[in-house]
């Protein structure tokens, strides 16, 4: 069955780094028709995009999140991570990994249930 | 940046309904809109890519609309499990999405 599943800490210290990985079933991400997306949503609050890896190498970043972003794929693992730098309470948010098919129209068909990710000393 | 608006925030409806939930761009982004539904405590799914176009599996009483800054999202006739949070998504610039709206039961 075609499953994503994040996995990472819970709780992350600020100015610390946050590190989750998506880990895909049913499909592999050496695919070169997919991309494999980040998305996060603060409590209460809407969707936010981070960011997209291809198997290719090639990488997309929110602006807004550029400098603090790195996106990786283990394709021996069938798994996509993401590691964000220095991160304040602004950065506590469900985090859901997705995948996006290759197309002109940037639209996300597949994501895992997601996870919550607390910045609190 | 685009921004998405979305109206109304939160609706409540009865089954059997017709529903349109209406998304507005801050700038033209021609037909790079989708649409998501989400219910609480799940993953949204993708429910009309480009506008208009159905994902598999998704029933034909959604239907989307629209081009250049506004957009639509309409249920023709809602049914139970269409209570949920609906959201749209530019993919015109950087991906960005709706604040939501919240389609409750009457």
């Amino acid at each position: 069955q075609l499953q994503l599943q994040e996995s990472g800490p819970g709780l992350v210290k600020p100015s610390e780094t946050l590190s989750l990985t998506c880990s895909v079933s049913g499909a592999s991400i050496s695919s070169s028709s997919y991309y494999w997306d980040w998305i996060r949503q603060p409590p209460g609050q809407g969707l936010e995009w981070l960011g997209s890896i291809h198997v290719r190498g090639s990488t997309d970043y929110n602006p807004s999140l550029k400098s603090r972003l790195i996106m990786s794929l283990d394709t021996s693992k069938n798994q996509f991570s993401v590691r964000l730098t220095s991160v304040t309470a602004a950065d506590t948010a469900l985090y859901y990994c997705a995948r996006r098919p290759m197309s002109d129209f940037w639209y996300f068909d597949l994501w895992g249930r997601g996870t919550l990710v607390t910045v609190s000393s | 940046d685009i921004q998405m608006t979305q109206s109304p925030s939160s609706l409540s409806a009865s089954v059997g309904d017709r529903v349109t939930i209406t998304c507005r761009a801050s700038q033209s982004i021609s037909e790079y809109l989708n649409w998501y539904q989400q219910k609480p405590g799940k993953a949204p799914k993708l429910l009309i890519f480009a506008v208009a176009s159905l994902h598999s599996g998704v029933p034909s009483r959604f239907s989307g609309r629209g081009s250049g800054t506004d957009f639509t999202l309409t249920i023709s006739s809602l049914q139970p499990e269409d209570f949920a949070t609906y959201y749209c998504q530019q993919s015109y610039s950087t991906p960005s999405f709706g604040q939501g709206t919240k389609l409750e039961i009457k």
